[in-house]
Protein backbone atom coordinates (compact mmCIF):
# COMPACT_ATOMS: atom_id res chain seq x y z
CA UNK A 1 0.00 0.00 0.00
CA UNK A 2 0.95 3.79 0.20
CA UNK A 3 1.70 5.54 3.11
CA UNK A 4 0.28 9.19 3.14
CA UNK A 5 1.48 12.06 5.60
CA UNK A 6 -0.19 15.16 5.92
CA UNK A 7 1.17 18.40 7.59
CA UNK A 8 0.50 20.04 9.50
CA UNK A 9 -2.34 18.00 11.73
CA UNK A 10 -4.17 20.96 12.59
CA UNK A 11 -4.02 24.85 11.89
CA UNK A 12 -6.03 27.55 13.61
CA UNK A 13 -5.58 31.25 11.46
CA UNK A 14 -7.28 34.08 11.70
CA UNK A 15 -9.57 35.28 8.86
CA UNK A 16 -7.83 36.58 5.92
CA UNK A 17 -4.84 34.84 6.30
CA UNK A 18 -3.70 31.65 3.83
CA UNK A 19 -2.94 28.59 5.05
CA UNK A 20 -0.92 25.68 3.56
CA UNK A 21 -1.86 22.62 3.92
CA UNK A 22 0.75 19.92 3.04
CA UNK A 23 0.10 16.17 1.53
CA UNK A 24 3.26 13.59 1.17
CA UNK A 25 2.77 10.44 -0.35
CA UNK A 26 6.02 8.62 1.78
CA UNK A 27 6.91 5.32 -0.06
CA UNK A 28 4.85 5.83 -3.43
CA UNK A 29 5.01 8.07 -6.80
CA UNK A 30 1.78 9.66 -7.12
CA UNK A 31 0.54 10.91 -10.29
CA UNK A 32 -2.67 11.84 -8.71
CA UNK A 33 -3.70 12.71 -5.26
CA UNK A 34 -7.59 13.64 -4.34
CA UNK A 35 -8.46 16.14 -1.72
CA UNK A 36 -11.19 16.27 0.15
CA UNK A 37 -13.48 18.11 2.52
CA UNK A 38 -15.12 16.56 5.63
CA UNK A 39 -17.56 18.39 8.12
CA UNK A 40 -18.20 17.81 11.00
CA UNK A 41 -20.32 14.20 11.16
CA UNK A 42 -20.53 14.57 7.89
CA UNK A 43 -19.68 12.80 4.41
CA UNK A 44 -16.04 13.28 2.63
CA UNK A 45 -16.71 15.71 -0.24
CA UNK A 46 -14.09 15.31 -3.27
CA UNK A 47 -12.64 18.93 -4.13
CA UNK A 48 -9.94 18.45 -6.38
CA UNK A 49 -7.58 16.10 -8.44
CA UNK A 50 -4.55 17.27 -7.88
CA UNK A 51 -2.17 16.17 -11.67
CA UNK A 52 1.47 16.17 -11.18
CA UNK A 53 2.76 18.29 -13.64
CA UNK A 54 -0.27 19.65 -14.66
CA UNK A 55 -2.97 21.94 -13.33
CA UNK A 56 -5.76 20.44 -11.01
CA UNK A 57 -9.01 19.62 -11.64
CA UNK A 58 -11.66 20.92 -9.22
CA UNK A 59 -15.59 19.78 -8.63
CA UNK A 60 -18.33 21.45 -9.45
CA UNK A 61 -19.07 24.03 -6.74
CA UNK A 62 -14.98 24.37 -5.62
CA UNK A 63 -13.06 27.68 -5.83
CA UNK A 64 -9.75 27.60 -7.71
CA UNK A 65 -8.46 30.84 -6.53
CA UNK A 66 -9.76 29.67 -3.26
CA UNK A 67 -8.23 26.58 -3.38
CA UNK A 68 -4.89 26.47 -4.93
CA UNK A 69 -3.63 23.06 -5.45
CA UNK A 70 -0.33 22.72 -7.21
CA UNK A 71 1.79 18.76 -7.62
CA UNK A 72 5.19 20.04 -8.07
CA UNK A 73 6.14 16.57 -7.75
CA UNK A 74 5.57 12.66 -7.47
CA UNK A 75 5.52 12.85 -3.49
CA UNK A 76 3.99 16.14 -2.68
CA UNK A 77 1.13 18.11 -3.24
CA UNK A 78 0.05 21.09 -1.56
CA UNK A 79 -3.77 22.87 -0.68
CA UNK A 80 -3.63 26.53 -0.05
CA UNK A 81 -6.73 27.90 1.27
CA UNK A 82 -6.66 31.98 0.61
CA UNK A 83 -7.63 34.33 2.16
CA UNK A 84 -9.80 32.01 4.49
CA UNK A 85 -12.96 33.10 6.26
CA UNK A 86 -15.07 30.87 9.35
CA UNK A 87 -16.82 28.71 6.93
CA UNK A 88 -13.74 27.09 5.34
CA UNK A 89 -13.01 25.65 8.74
CA UNK A 90 -13.10 22.11 7.78
CA UNK A 91 -11.55 18.53 8.07
CA UNK A 92 -9.01 19.04 4.67
CA UNK A 93 -7.80 14.93 3.86
CA UNK A 94 -6.20 13.94 0.83
CA UNK A 95 -5.50 10.69 -0.41
CA UNK A 96 -3.06 8.28 -3.28
CA UNK A 97 -3.73 6.21 -5.49
CA UNK A 98 -1.37 3.30 -4.53
CA UNK A 99 -1.65 -0.23 -5.93
CA UNK A 100 -4.31 -2.35 -7.20
CA UNK A 101 -5.95 1.10 -7.61
CA UNK A 102 -6.74 1.45 -4.25
CA UNK A 103 -7.03 4.87 -2.71
CA UNK A 104 -4.86 5.67 0.63
CA UNK A 105 -6.04 8.25 2.69
CA UNK A 106 -3.64 11.15 4.74
CA UNK A 107 -4.66 11.35 8.54
CA UNK A 108 -6.37 14.88 7.99
CA UNK A 109 -5.56 18.62 8.46
CA UNK A 110 -7.97 20.26 10.84
CA UNK A 111 -8.81 23.93 9.99
CA UNK A 112 -10.17 26.56 12.11
CA UNK A 113 -10.46 29.82 11.04
CA UNK A 114 -11.38 32.60 13.81
CA UNK B 1 -26.47 11.98 -11.42
CA UNK B 2 -23.95 9.63 -9.16
CA UNK B 3 -25.16 9.54 -5.93
CA UNK B 4 -24.98 7.04 -2.77
CA UNK B 5 -27.00 6.55 -0.21
CA UNK B 6 -26.53 5.00 3.21
CA UNK B 7 -30.00 5.66 4.73
CA UNK B 8 -29.00 4.89 8.65
CA UNK B 9 -26.37 7.19 10.61
CA UNK B 10 -26.28 5.59 13.34
CA UNK B 11 -26.97 1.41 13.92
CA UNK B 12 -26.58 0.26 17.62
CA UNK B 13 -25.91 -3.56 18.27
CA UNK B 14 -25.11 -5.92 20.94
CA UNK B 15 -21.84 -8.04 20.91
CA UNK B 16 -23.01 -11.24 18.94
CA UNK B 17 -25.44 -9.72 17.27
CA UNK B 18 -25.75 -9.81 13.37
CA UNK B 19 -24.96 -6.42 11.43
CA UNK B 20 -26.40 -4.91 8.26
CA UNK B 21 -25.17 -1.71 6.86
CA UNK B 22 -26.76 -0.16 3.98
CA UNK B 23 -26.01 1.27 1.07
CA UNK B 24 -27.49 2.06 -1.94
CA UNK B 25 -26.11 3.81 -5.23
CA UNK B 26 -27.02 5.32 -8.08
CA UNK B 27 -24.94 4.86 -10.92
CA UNK B 28 -25.77 4.62 -14.71
CA UNK B 29 -22.79 2.69 -16.03
CA UNK B 30 -20.99 0.16 -14.11
CA UNK B 31 -19.45 1.44 -11.11
CA UNK B 32 -16.98 -0.01 -8.86
CA UNK B 33 -18.33 -0.17 -5.32
CA UNK B 34 -16.53 -0.14 -1.99
CA UNK B 35 -16.24 -0.17 1.94
CA UNK B 36 -14.55 1.89 4.06
CA UNK B 37 -14.08 1.99 7.90
CA UNK B 38 -12.65 4.79 10.15
CA UNK B 39 -11.81 3.77 13.60
CA UNK B 40 -11.57 6.65 16.62
CA UNK B 41 -8.78 8.51 15.98
CA UNK B 42 -7.92 6.68 12.38
CA UNK B 43 -7.65 7.42 9.12
CA UNK B 44 -10.25 6.05 6.46
CA UNK B 45 -8.83 2.95 5.25
CA UNK B 46 -10.21 0.63 2.85
CA UNK B 47 -12.32 -2.59 3.97
CA UNK B 48 -13.05 -4.14 1.35
CA UNK B 49 -14.19 -3.73 -2.55
CA UNK B 50 -16.80 -5.45 -4.44
CA UNK B 51 -14.62 -6.77 -7.44
CA UNK B 52 -12.61 -8.54 -4.70
CA UNK B 53 -15.35 -10.10 -3.41
CA UNK B 54 -13.20 -11.17 0.22
CA UNK B 55 -14.19 -11.37 3.83
CA UNK B 56 -12.34 -9.05 5.73
CA UNK B 57 -12.13 -8.90 9.33
CA UNK B 58 -15.37 -11.13 8.86
CA UNK B 59 -17.45 -8.25 6.84
CA UNK B 60 -18.93 -9.14 2.84
CA UNK B 61 -20.72 -6.89 0.76
CA UNK B 62 -22.39 -8.53 -2.31
CA UNK B 63 -23.38 -6.00 -5.06
CA UNK B 64 -26.80 -6.40 -6.46
CA UNK B 65 -26.95 -4.52 -9.42
CA UNK B 66 -30.86 -4.90 -9.55
CA UNK B 67 -31.54 -3.34 -6.21
CA UNK B 68 -28.56 -1.46 -7.22
CA UNK B 69 -27.47 -1.90 -3.26
CA UNK B 70 -23.56 -3.34 -2.01
CA UNK B 71 -25.40 -3.78 1.62
CA UNK B 72 -21.77 -4.65 4.45
CA UNK B 73 -23.14 -7.74 6.68
CA UNK B 74 -21.33 -9.64 9.37
CA UNK B 75 -23.10 -12.58 11.04
CA UNK B 76 -21.34 -11.90 14.72
CA UNK B 77 -20.62 -8.17 15.44
CA UNK B 78 -17.18 -7.23 17.95
CA UNK B 79 -16.60 -4.18 20.28
CA UNK B 80 -14.15 -3.66 17.62
CA UNK B 81 -16.32 -3.08 15.47
CA UNK B 82 -17.19 -0.20 16.04
CA UNK B 83 -16.62 2.69 13.91
CA UNK B 84 -17.45 4.51 11.26
CA UNK B 85 -17.97 2.71 7.87
CA UNK B 86 -18.54 5.03 4.68
CA UNK B 87 -19.79 3.48 1.50
CA UNK B 88 -18.54 5.04 -1.59
CA UNK B 89 -18.31 4.38 -5.60
CA UNK B 90 -15.73 4.55 -8.06
CA UNK B 91 -17.39 5.10 -11.83
CA UNK B 92 -16.48 3.31 -15.20
CA UNK B 93 -14.28 6.24 -16.43
CA UNK B 94 -11.07 5.79 -14.64
CA UNK B 95 -10.42 8.47 -12.85
CA UNK B 96 -10.32 7.34 -9.48
CA UNK B 97 -12.44 9.51 -7.79
CA UNK B 98 -14.45 8.22 -5.18
CA UNK B 99 -18.23 9.31 -4.34
CA UNK B 100 -19.08 8.99 -0.89
CA UNK B 101 -22.13 7.56 1.16
CA UNK B 102 -23.05 9.96 4.40
CA UNK B 103 -21.84 7.41 6.44
CA UNK B 104 -22.41 5.23 9.14
CA UNK B 105 -21.54 4.94 12.62
CA UNK B 106 -21.68 1.45 14.02
CA UNK B 107 -21.97 1.27 17.72
CA UNK B 108 -21.52 -2.27 19.19
CA UNK B 109 -22.66 -2.62 22.51
CA UNK B 110 -20.80 -5.13 24.92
Amino acid sequence: GAVVSQHPSRVICKSGTSVKIECRSLDFQATTMFWYRQFPKQSLMLMATSNEGSKATYEQGVEKDKFLINHASLTLSTLTVTSAHPEDSSFYICSVIGGSETQYFGPGTRLLVL
Amino acid sequence: AQRVTQPEKLLSVFKGAPVELKCNYSYSGSPELFWYVQYSRQRLQLLLRHISRESIKGFTADLNKGETSFHLKKPFAQEEDSAMYYCALSGSSNTGKLIFGQGTTLQVKP
